[in-house]
């Protein structure tokens, strides 16, 4: 069975520039989440949709960060425009609904100078 | 609102012995999940259980046991007879009801051969 994939897996950027990662998670798992993991800490959950809708959104920056999950399955994250604390490790994950067991993808390590 | 404590930043071991990793967790919620996951030197979050707030059974796996006390708030995870493959940063999270994910900083564990 097929992982969540996630791309691009490196990106480096300029401060101000945009930028938009992709996920695609494992086929069923209705549950889509986005995390930030900034270098030595533990994941940040930045949005969770469950199918197409917005579960929690509580933590994500949103004058600069948005998400959308296409049609439920696909979802890309936007930052725009990027600054120089952006630098992190976005995590892509999915579950099927109800489950909450998280199943991680490689993850696009975001350089921001 | 909920957190989750690691207070262990670092656990050096030799192989095969013993080593707990400690948890302790605050939530107002009387639903919520517990997980651990691992995060070898790959980088890739490896989900390892899951456990919700009305079942207090202790559960073992293999050399993996994991201890949820309720009356301390805590979700304690045991690897007995450690390996080298062991060797990975270590993250206890909380789930309110499904949503409201937070992962704890992490404690990154060291098998010495």
């Amino acid at each position: 069975e097929a992982g969540v994939a996630q791309s691009p897996r490196y990106k480096i950027i300029e401060k101000r520039q945009s930028v938009a990662f992709w996920c695609n998670p494992i086929s069923g798992h209705a549950t889509l989440y986005w995390y930030q993991q900034i270098l030595g800490q533990g994941p940040k959950l930045l949005i969770q949709f469950q199918n197409n809708g917005v579960v929690d959104d509580s933590q994500l920056p949103k004058d600069r960060f948005s998400a959308e999950r296409l049609k439920g399955v696909d979802s890309t994250l936007k930052i725009q425009p990027a600054k120089l604390e952006d630098s992190a490790v976005y995590l892509c994950a999915s579950s099927f609904i109800w489950s909450y067991e998280q199943y991680f993808g490689p993850g696009t390590r975001l350089t921001v100078t | 609102a909920q957190k989750v404590t690691q207070a262990q930043t670092e656990i050096s071991v030799v192989e095969k012995e013993d080593v707990t990793l400690d948890c302790v967790y605050e939530t107002r919620d009387t639903t919520y999940y517990l997980f651990w996951y691992k995060q070898p030197p790959s980088g890739e979050l490896v989900f390892l259980i899951r456990r919700n707030s009305f079942d207090e059974q202790n559960e073992i796996s293999g050399r993996y046991s994991w201890n949820f006390q309720k009356s301390t708030s805590s979700f304690n995870f045991t690897i007995t007879a450690s390996q080298v493959v062991d060797s990975a940063v270590y993250f206890c999270a909380l789930s309110e009801a499904g949503q409201n994910f937070v992962f704890g900083p992490g404690t990154r564990l060291s098998v010495l051969p």
